[in-house]
């Protein structure tokens, strides 16, 4: 199965910076990754489809880059609603989750 | 509005079985594939089985293979998750997730979860 390596597992960041998660893949994907958020007691949400192209209402200060096994997603000028976990997933085949990355106020 | 409703979740022994629902509402049931994914206590996300839009192809990761059987009635916009052989391991949220299918597979949309505690 393809294994999928997400980083960092913690994050702090103040209220309008810039912050990027990290996301790799144990072999090619081919540009097929999502990226998921999930607030605490709530069900996760998807915000990036494609590695690039922006899910429905979600907001344009995120954004999702990366090709081959490499992915990242970019948080814009952090809001507060945007304090949350971050996920990764391979859309390949085995539909193989990343071990999040929890993204905190400082 | 896209609507997915879980049920049937609760507290079963290791061993035994339990049978998950999904309703679905919001849109046409039978043009989507639909998933079920899992959350263990504080811990990450883990795909469990996905169906095609005629329930002709199953896929599951071998975490399940041979216990877990996903199904679904089109006429009824349901989905089901009949869990057999049931496992400590297998203690979890499971979510109804829509798969959206364009390049891959990505659930595009999920119910609010339903508890599933394995425990003597």
């Amino acid at each position: 199965d393809i294994q999928m390596t997400q980083s960092p597992a913690s994050l702090s960041a103040s209220l309008g910076e810039t912050v990027t998660i990290e996301c790799l893949a144990s072999e090619d994907i081919y540009d097929i990754l999502a990226w998921y958020q999930q607030k605490p007691g709530k069900s996760p949400q998807l915000l990036i489809y494609d590695a690039s192209s922006l899910h429905t209402g979600v907001p344009s200060r995120f954004s999702g880059s990366g090709s081959g096994t490499q992915y990242s997603l970019k948080i814009n000028s952090l809001q507060p609603e945007d304090f949350a976990s971050y996920y990764c997933q391979n859309g390949l085949s085995a539909l193989t989750f990343g071990s999040g990355t929890k993204l905190e106020i400082k | 509005e896209v609507q997915l409703v879980e049920s049937g979740g609760g507290l079963v022994q290791p061993g035994r079985s339990l049978k998950l629902s999904c309703a679905a509402s919001g849109f046409t049931f039978s043009n989507y594939y639909m998933a079920w994914v899992r959350q263990a206590p504080k811990k990450g996300l883990e795909w469990v089985a996905t169906i095609s839009t005629s329930g002709s192809r199953t896929y599951y990761p071998d975490s399940v293979k041979g216990r877990f059987t996903i199904s679904r009635d089109n006429a009824k916009s349901s989905l089901y998750l009949q869990m057999n052989s049931l496992k400590s391991e297998d203690t979890a949220t499971y979510y109804c997730a829509r798969t959206a299918t364009t390049k891959g597979y990505y659930f595009d949309y999920w119910g609010q979860g339903v508890m599933v505690t394995v425990s003597s």
